[in-house]
Order: structure tokens, then C-alpha cells, then sequence
């Protein structure tokens, strides 16, 4: 079963924040955040393992719940290159696979 | 540079026709999956592997089949194509058994049946 990521799509000024939220039903191993632009394909942005460690990136930030099986990555100082869509990718303990969540659109207006 | 490539990247295809989607890697990773993105449900995989011979089901894997013959390539087919099946797929590869490390994509072809 997909993940759940709210909200689905959000619209901000430059310099807003927003969080979106990723929500798993069963128990995770890992999270990973990814970010596609319109007619391209999804690009890495940060893994959270259990634990607490995290790899990614350097401007965005996110968090990972492993007891409530959730995630949250933090946008701060939106920029007009953060637009796009935004999936959590989810990997479960005892499975070797990348379960995509359902997605959030995010458009930053200058 | 290393890279994942996916052909043909625009494809109009025939109800019930097979079709076959290539997908080839060039960094050594044992892990491929198959992805559809459909507005509303993001990426659902279809089919994944973790080495030569070695083909899992996703969670949408009906009517989709995968072959593994060596490391770089896992073609997707489409046994007998279903208007259902119009959509965007994606082609990953990650290392094995890390699944602590990134994914990487190919650009993705877009499939239309009609």
C-alpha cells in the first residue's frame, strides 16, 4: 500500500515555508524525499534511516517518526526552484523495495 | 558519467498489441525497478529486480512482464496493451543490498494505447 503525502499540492510565495507529510501504514526502515519538475524525471533530494540519520541535501530538511510511521520534509525560504512535485519514497522493514507516495505539487510564485 | 536511459521515450501503441519498454543502466547496479506515475497516484511500481534472473512483482504488475538477462538492462512488456495502461513509466536502478542509497531515474516514456 502507497504511502500517504499531504498536503497534494500547495501554492506559496518566495521566501514561504511549507511541510509535507508522509505517512506509511506499515513499519519503515528508511524514507527517502525526491523531487520531479514537470516532464522530467524524479531527482534525490535526502534519506532519512532509522535512527536519525539523514544524507541529502544542504537547504532542505526533514524529519522521520519511525513509532508513527511518518515523515515530514521541511521547505524554508521558498525559492521559485523549489516548484514541483515532491514524493516520499518509502522502504519497509524486511523489503528491499521503493514504495512511492502518492505525491505533492508545490508551486513557488514569484 | 554513468546514466539509466530509457527508449523509446514517446510510444502510440495499438489495443492489444505488445509492447516492449527498454531500460538500460550503466552503473553496475544489481536493483531495477519499473514505475508507472498516473495523476492521483504517483509512482506505483510494477515490476523490480535485484540481480541477472532474479523478477519480483509490484503492486501493479498485472498484465506487465520484466526479464532479467544481465546487469544493465530490464526491459518492460506489455503483453497485450489495455487502454488502462496509457501512462507515464519510470525505470530506476539502486545499488543492492544497500537500499540506504539514492535512486536514480531515466527519463521515462510516455505510452499512450489506443
Amino acid at each position: 500500500q502507497q504511502p500517504v503525502q499531504s498536503p497534494q499540492a500547495v501554492i506559496l510565495r518566495e521566501g514561504e515555508d511549507a511541510v509535507i507529510n508522509c505517512s506509511s501504514s506499515k513499519a519503515l526502515y528508511s524514507v527517502h524525499w525526491y523531487r520531479q519538475k514537470h516532464g522530467e524525471a524524479p531527482v534525490f533530494l535526502m534519506i532519512l534511516l532509522k535512527g536519525g540519520e539523514q544524507k541529502g541535501h544542504e537547504k532542505i530538511s526533514a524529519s522521520f517518526n519511525e513509532k508513527k510511521q511518518q515523515s515530514s520534509l521541511y521547505l524554508t525560504a521558498s525559492q521559485l526552484s523549489y516548484s514541483g512535485t515532491y514524493f516520499c519514497g518509502t522502504v519497509s522493514s524486511g523489503t528491499y523495495k521503493y514504495i512511492f507516495g502518492t505525491g505533492t505539487r508545490l508551486k513557488v510564485l514569484a | 558519467d554513468a546514466e539509466i536511459t530509457q527508449s523509446p521515450r514517446h510510444k502510440i501503441t495499438e489495443t492489444g498489441r505488445q509492447v516492449t519498454l527498454a531500460c538500460h543502466q550503466t552503473w553496475n547496479h544489481n536493483n531495477m525497478f519499473w514505475y508507472r506515475q498516473d495523476l492521483g497516484h504517483g509512482l506505483r511500481l510494477i515490476h523490480y529486480s535485484y540481480g541477472v534472473q532474479d523478477t519480483n512483482k509490484g503492486e501493479v504488475s498485472d498484465g506487465y512482464s520484466v526479464s532479467r538477462s544481465n546487469t544493465e538492462d530490464l526491459p518492460l512488456t506489455l503483453e497485450s496493451a489495455a487502454s488502462s495502461q496509457t501512462s507515464v513509466y519510470f525505470c530506476a536502478s539502486s545499488e543492492y543490498p544497500d537500499l540506504n542509497t539514492e535512486a536514480f531515474f531515466g527519463q521515462g516514456t510516455r505510452l499512450t494505447v489506443v
